[in-house]
């Protein structure tokens, strides 16, 4: 059972563009939604990081909008660099519970030149 | 600041082999985790601790074991390696529940 859904799987974008990355949940009692950036070879790094009594949060270029109803959030790429070619995971956890995150399938971005 | 180191970076074993998988953290974080992640897969917790001598089984636990003996160190033991074994493993910590967990570089495991 997935319980944290990620698309799209793979995504280009021309430089400058704004890729979007949607995520969906199941689980109402998660509470605590990051995104994680992962270079090859690398360990994932939190990018940014959003809690459901807000519905939008940035943190530079990265912008996460938040739908409590809908149960979707998703990461916004601003101005977007050939530098941000990575894979994205999005997550969710339950503040309250000690048991790690449950992560979205992930999506590999191409920013091209 | 070295965060979360994993041992070894890379590593092949034949089927029915043993080995441990290294972690250590120097950021004195209460909470450790274990993920595999394999391709379209995302990561899939493995085991997880919250405290010296305290572990607990996550989403795919069968094939492994931990141990927790300081707050440091969070080995992660695969007694009969098999092929459905092949994976990357990421090692994390973070201070509290919550927080933003710190991932290790990751050991990139064979079972041939």
């Amino acid at each position: 059972q997935q319980q944290v859904k990620q698309s799209p799987q793979s995504l280009i974008v021309q430089k400058g563009g704004i890729p979007i990355i949607n995520c969906a949940y199941e689980n109402t009692a998660f509470d605590y939604f990051p995104w994680y950036q992962q270079f090859p070879g690398k360990g994932p790094a939190l990018l940014i990081a959003i809690r459901p009594d807000v519905s939008e949060k940035k943190e530079g270029r990265f912008t996460i909008s938040f739908n409590k109803s809908a149960k979707q959030f998703s990461l916004h790429i601003m101005d977007s660099q050939p530098g941000d070619s990575a894979t994205y995971f999005c997550a969710a956890s339950m503040i309250g519970g000690a048991d790690g995150l449950t992560f979205g399938k992930g999506t590999h971005l191409i920013i091209q030149p | 600041n070295a965060g979360v180191t994993q041992t070894p970076k890379f590593r092949i074993l034949k089927i029915g082999q043993s080995m441990t998988l290294q972690c250590a953290q120097d950021m004195n974080h209460n909470y450790m985790y274990w993920y595999r992640q394999d391709p379209g897969m995302g990561l899939k917790l493995i085991y997880y601790s919250v405290g010296a001598g305290i572990t607990d089984k996550g989403e795919v636990p069968n094939g492994y074991n931990v141990s927790r003996s300081t707050t440091e160190d969070f080995p992660l033991r695969l007694e009969l390696a098999a092929p459905s074994q092949t994976s990357v493993y990421f090692c994390a910590s973070s201070r509290q529940i919550g927080q933003p967990q710190h991932f290790g570089d990751g050991t990139r495991l064979s079972i041939l």
